[in-house]
């Protein structure tokens, strides 16, 4: 069964400063990974996408992930963030296979201090 | 640009009640799903639709709840008989396609049951 492990629940960095957010996955064929974010009451706004090819992907908002196979992993980075970017943060695996489902992870919380 | 549009944005019900939670998906896909997000958890998946039919339902979707498509516009989650554990956001989705496409989120319906 395909699953998504993040392990950091909640993450405070200051703003100006750096970003990684891991994301793990398992999944038995190539699998699409995706980042999601979530404001406070907010829908789910996708931030980039995985499906092959280069495995360093840009996104919105100067977000970008690498997907490394040796390492199930998709980790998600930004050199600079800001105070907007203070939200929950979803890592997903699906397939391009029909209308399969996507798999969340639980989610790391960002906060932003000045 | 196109979106997943939900509505109510927010439906309070009493135990016991029926509720019927509407999405009009991006009008060229194919693919629709809803997903749920009970508060402070990760998004779960409920079930998958297409060419009129369900596809793929998770343990979540029991015999309370049934998916619709009454137009070629609207695509509707009916839960016969609230809980409260019922309580969540619901989430509609859509996917135009197979292949290198992803899925689109609606906001979301708040769903609390009294």
């Amino acid at each position: 069964a395909q699953s998504v492990t993040q392990p950091d629940i909640h993450i405070t960095v200051s703003e100006g400063a750096s970003l990684e957010l891991r994301c793990n996955y398992s999944y038995g064929a190539t699998p699409y990974l995706f980042w999601y974010v979530q404001s406070p009451g907010q829908g789910l706004q996708l931030l980039l996408k995985y499906f092959s090819g280069d495995t360093l992907v840009q996104g919105i908002k100067g977000f970008e992930a690498e997907f490394k196979r040796s390492q199930s992993s998709f980790n998600l980075r930004k050199p600079s963030v800001h105070w907007s970017d203070a939200a929950e943060y979803f890592c997903a695996v699906g397939s391009n296979f029909g209308n399969e489902k996507l798999t969340f992870g639980t989610g790391t919380r960002l906060t932003i201090i000045p | 640009e196109p979106e997943v549009t939900q509505t109510p944005s927010h439906q309070v019900t009493q135990m016991g009640q029926e509720v019927i939670l509407r999405c009009v998906p991006i009008s060229n896909h194919l693919y629709f799903y809803w997903y749920r997000q009970i508060l402070g958890q990760k998004v779960e998946f409920l079930v998958s639709f297409y060419n009129n039919e369900i596809s793929e339902k998770s343990e979540i979707f029991d015999d309370q709840f049934s998916v619709e498509r009454p137009d070629g516009s609207n695509f509707t989650l009916k839960i016969r008989s609230t809980k409260l554990e019922d309580s969540a956001m619901y989430f509609c989705a859509s996917r135009e396609r197979d292949g290198y496409y992803e899925q689109y989120f609606g906001p979301g319906t708040r769903l609390t049951v009294t």
